[in-house]
């Protein structure tokens, strides 16, 4: 069974600052990551993916995960944060092997840009 | 490519009515998926298909069904709404070969639906 849990539901930091978004996963298999991000009343968009290749995953906007297999992280960082990454942030994992049913999302961390 | 696209954007329902919400995906992908969610928790996965005719129940099914006749369009009906299927819902597409994980999914704008 996988489970994602994020570690903070709110964070909050200053325009310019570096973001941290904590994810920690629990897999029976080799997982496949994700980070997504949902601004307000929008879809969900695919920031990264890491899918067993190099740990340190590059993506959108600036953002970046690494994955840490020794301790079942995945967390997101930005060096500077601007007002635009306000947004809800989603760590879904993904089993290999799994189906169509085979994701699980955490339940988000809505991060706050001060000015 | 519009990509996903669901309708309608708002809809509010009475107790016991029924609606479709519609989903439509013009990127040919193979997997759609029908979320639900509701305020400070993940996506909860209501059902899925993996192709034009083939489909299957996610987490929370109770009190809705699909159908996918094509490969484009996956529509998802709620036959007596009740309040407890206030949410937001989001359908979302996917390329998926058989053995491997479940990749990038593209998801909708979303419908928010409310039962009173």
């Amino acid at each position: 069974a996988q489970s994602v849990t994020q570690l903070d539901s709110h964070v909050s930091v200053s325009e310019g600052t570096p973001v941290l978004l904590r994810c920690n996963y629990s897999s029976s298999y080799s997982p496949s990551l994700f980070w997504y991000v949902q601004h307000p009343n929008k879809g969900l968009q695919l920031l990264l993916k890491y899918t067993s290749a190099a740990t340190l995953v590059k993506g959108i906007n600036g953002f970046e995960a690494e994955f840490k297999k020794s301790e079942t992280s995945f967390h997101l960082t930005k060096p500077s944060a601007h007002m635009s990454d306000a947004a809800e942030y989603f760590c879904v994992v993904s089993e290999t092997g799994g189906g169509a049913d085979g994701l699980t999302f955490g339940k988000g961390t809505h991060l706050i840009i001060q000015p | 490519n519009a990509g996903v696209t669901q309708t309608p954007k708002f809809r509010i329902l009475k107790i016991g009515q029924s609606m479709t919400l519609q989903c439509t995906q013009d990127m040919n992908h193979n997997y759609m998926y029908w979320y639900r969610q509701d305020p400070g928790m993940g996506l909860k996965l209501i059902y899925y298909s993996v192709g034009a005719g083939i489909t299957d129940k996610g987490e929370v099914p109770n009190g809705y069904n699909v159908s996918r006749s094509t490969t484009e369009d996956f529509p998802l009906r709620l036959e007596l709404a009740a309040p407890s299927q206030t949410s937001v819902y989001f359908c979302a597409s996917s390329f998926t070969s058989g053995s491997q994980p479940a990749g990038e999914q593209y998801f909708g704008p979303g419908t928010r639906l409310t039962v009173t």
